[in-house]
């Protein structure tokens, strides 16, 4: 499975736009990319999947260069309540396989 | 529509007694995924099931640690003889039948298990 690395922490203000960069040198052919988001004491959230080019929906924005060996979220106008932590998953995802998580990014909002 | 569902959501016990963990996953749903975070960590999978199969626990415990996923009814995640090493929070998910790629899972809010 395609190890992933990205920012520990991201500091902003509300109304930014965010840009959190995950790195996966060793992606496969077959894996998607997938963000989740964690607020405190709640469980992880899917935000957004893609697997090449730019991926938008009502949330986020991915986009993937045409290597793969990295993506970006991207976070419109952030508010207060987008403070979380993210996290950059790398994998074929089909039924049954395990996600892998590592330590995410923390993204503070202040206003 | 209910997503995954998990409780309890706050769960103590003293070392020695067991620990029950119960999980509904979305309707519709026939894979449940267990997980496990310690504090500043992320989630680190423990076992995969379908219904009435244990498929893939190559991240569970070997002792102490058993999940079931019954025909009716939620699945199990249960913990004999806990020992403060066992505190963290177990999250639960879920994602459809078929062997597609794209499934994103679909997690629960979690059981934070304290054990005094």
């Amino acid at each position: 499975l395609a190890k992933t690395t990205q920012p520990i922490s991201m500091d902003s203000y509300e109304g930014q736009e965010v840009n959190i960069t995950c790195s996966h040198n060793n992606i496969a052919t077959n894996d998607y990319i997938t963000w989740y988001q964690q607020f405190p004491s709640q469980g992880p959230r899917f935000i957004i999947q893609g697997y090449k080019t730019k991926v938008t929906n009502e949330v986020a924005s991915l986009f993937i260069p045409a290597d793969r060996k990295s993506s970006t979220l991207s976070l419109p106008r952030v508010s207060l309540s987008d403070t979380a932590v993210y996290y950059c998953l790398v994998g074929d995802h089909q039924a049954g396989t395990a996600l892998i998580f590592g330590k995410g990014t923390t993204l503070s909002v202040s206003s | 529509n209910a997503g995954v569902m998990q409780n309890p959501r706050h769960l103590v016990r003293r070392r020695g007694q067991e620990a029950r963990l119960r999980c509904s996953p979305m309707k519709g749903h026939s894979h449940v995924y267990w997980y496990r975070q310690l504090p500043e960590e992320g989630l680190k999978f423990m076992v995969y099931l379908q219904k009435e199969n244990i498929i893939d626990e190559s991240g569970m415990p070997k002792e102490r640690f058993s999940a079931e996923f019954p025909k009716e009814g939620p699945s199990i995640l249960r913990i004999q003889q806990v020992v403060r090493g066992d505190s963290a929070a177990y999250f639960c998910a879920s994602s459809p039948p078929g062997s597609q790629g794209n499934q994103p899972q679909h997690f629960g809010d979690g059981t934070r298990l304290s054990i005094l």
